[in-house]
């Protein structure tokens, strides 16, 4: 299994510009979530998905940010307009099973750095 | 406001030694607990998961989980330098089942 797939690896923009994250699940795991983490707040849940709707949007920070999950496989974070204030890592986790018992599986992160 | 706290750090400890890791939660209808670590640079990793009172062993980690006291650790036996991590403390609200994660601890094994 390949695991929790993020790109890109790394962003750095300008402060204005879109920025779009990318996220593919582990096949067969029918929940997704996308975090934020800095030095300053830690981590932090932004949205998370079910069989690709969304469920829970209330950690999403400002209407800056959107995500969207087209199908099982395949989830995107855009923010428009960036700021450099949105410069983190964000991780997108997937599990398989939503209960107390299921393990979330972390991707290897974007680090994203706007200036 | 749903609230995980861990001790804070860093914890700096000699290799053989044992590593506590502490951390205190704000909801009581909490049902489940894990511990990720996490290296610099690196995505968390599910290191121990707890449900019930009592303790939990998985070789050289070992959860402790008092509800009660609405309190979690993690004890590490005989630590080596791969263990120098930041160690996440994540607890599952029973209201949301969202995970609410401490700040982390991050842990420094002396060779």
């Amino acid at each position: 299994d390949a695991g929790v797939i993020q790109s890109p690896r790394h962003e750095v923009t300008e402060m204005g510009q879109e920025v779009t994250l990318r996220c593919k699940p582990i096949s067969g795991h029918d929940y997704l979530f996308w975090y934020r983490q800095t030095m300053m707040r830690g981590l932090e849940l932004l949205i998370y998905f079910n069989n690709n709707v969304p469920i829970d949007d209330s950690g999403m920070p400002e209407d800056r940010f959107s995500a969207k999950m087209p199908n099982a496989s395949f989830s995107t974070l855009k923010i428009q307009p960036s700021e450099p204030r949105d410069s983190a890592v964000y991780f997108c986790a997937s599990s398989g099973r939503f209960s107390s018992t299921d393990t979330q599986y972390f991707g290897p992160g974007t680090r994203l750095t706007v200036l | 406001q749903k609230e995980v706290e861990q001790n804070s750090g860093p914890l700096s400890v000699p290799e053989g030694a044992i590593a506590s890791l502490n951390c205190t939660y704000s909801d009581r209808v909490s049902q489940s607990f894990f511990w990720y670590r996490q290296y610099s640079g690196k995505s968390p990793e599910l290191i121990m998961s707890i449900y019930s009172n009592g303790d939990k062993e998985d070789g050289r980690f070992t959860a402790q989980l008092n509800k009660a006291s609405q309190y979690v650790s993690l004890l590490i036996r005989d630590s080596q330098p791969s263990d120098s991590a930041t160690y996440l403390c994540a607890v599952q609200f029973r209201s949301d089942y969202k995970l609410s994660f401490g700040a982390g601890t991050t842990v420094t094994v002396r060779a």
